[in-house]
């Protein structure tokens, strides 16, 4: 039973394009929603992290929204590079003993 | 800084055989865990270890063994190889394992076994 839901599994977005990946998560309990970027051949790295008292985090190009109530928060990617192309996982969780990963998103950002 | 050292790189295993993933790191981090990667299956965490001489199970424990006996090295143990234990496993380690994600975990590159 997977705890947090990811999608899309795939995503295609053209050089500059604005990419989304959605989130869902069932444990009221979690206090952390990190994301991580992952590259082919390397372990994942953190990029952008929120807590659950505000609505969005924005670093750079890549803004987290994340909407309590309906328990889902998002990754936005704007001005899409090729350089993005990665795989994003989304996370929950309130301590890192019981962290919850999403399935993962394979972003390709097309010149 | 090296981080995260994770050896080998790749294993080729005959079901029932055993072997050892290693995992070190020069960060003075006191939590570290060991993940596995499956295609649509995300992270799922094996084992963990809030500091040296304390382990505990994570989502998916079966089939492994863990011991902490330094603050650096966390050894993930495979006693009987089965094929449903081919992966990508992944350490990973951070300061603490307190809430609120002030402890950002930092991966290691990843070992990919094959089980056959």
């Amino acid at each position: 039973q997977q705890q947090v839901k990811q999608s899309p599994q795939s995503l295609i977005v053209q050089k500059g394009g604005i990419s989304i990946i959605n989130c869902a998560y069932e444990n009221t309990a979690f206090d952390y929603f990190p994301w991580y970027q992952q590259f082919p051949g390397k372990g994942p790295a953190l990029l952008i992290a929120i807590r659950p008292d505000v609505s969005e985090k924005k670093e750079g190009r890549f803004t987290i929204s994340f909407n309590k109530s309906a328990k889902q928060f998002s990754l936005h990617i704007m001005d899409s590079q090729p350089g993005d192309s990665a795989t994003y996982f989304c996370a929950a969780g309130y301590n890192n003993n019981d962290m919850r990963f999403g399935a993962g998103t394979r972003l390709t950002v097309k010149p | 800084n090296a981080g995260v050292t994770q050896t080998p790189k790749f294993q080729v295993l005959k079901t029932g055989q055993s072997m050892t993933l290693q995992c070190a790191q020069d960060m003075n981090h006191e939590y570290m865990s060991w993940y596995r990667q499956d295609p649509g299956m995300g992270l799922r965490l094996i084992h963990y270890s809030v500091g040296a001489g304390i382990t505990d199970q994570g989502e998916v424990p079966n089939g492994y063994n863990v011991s902490r006996s330094t603050t650096e090295d966390f050894p993930l143990r495979l006693l009987s190889a089965a094929p449903s234990q081919t992966s990508v496993y992944f350490c990973a380690s951070s300061y603490g394992s307190g809430s609120g994600g002030a402890n950002v975990l930092t991966f290691g590159a990843g070992s990919r076994l094959t089980v056959l």
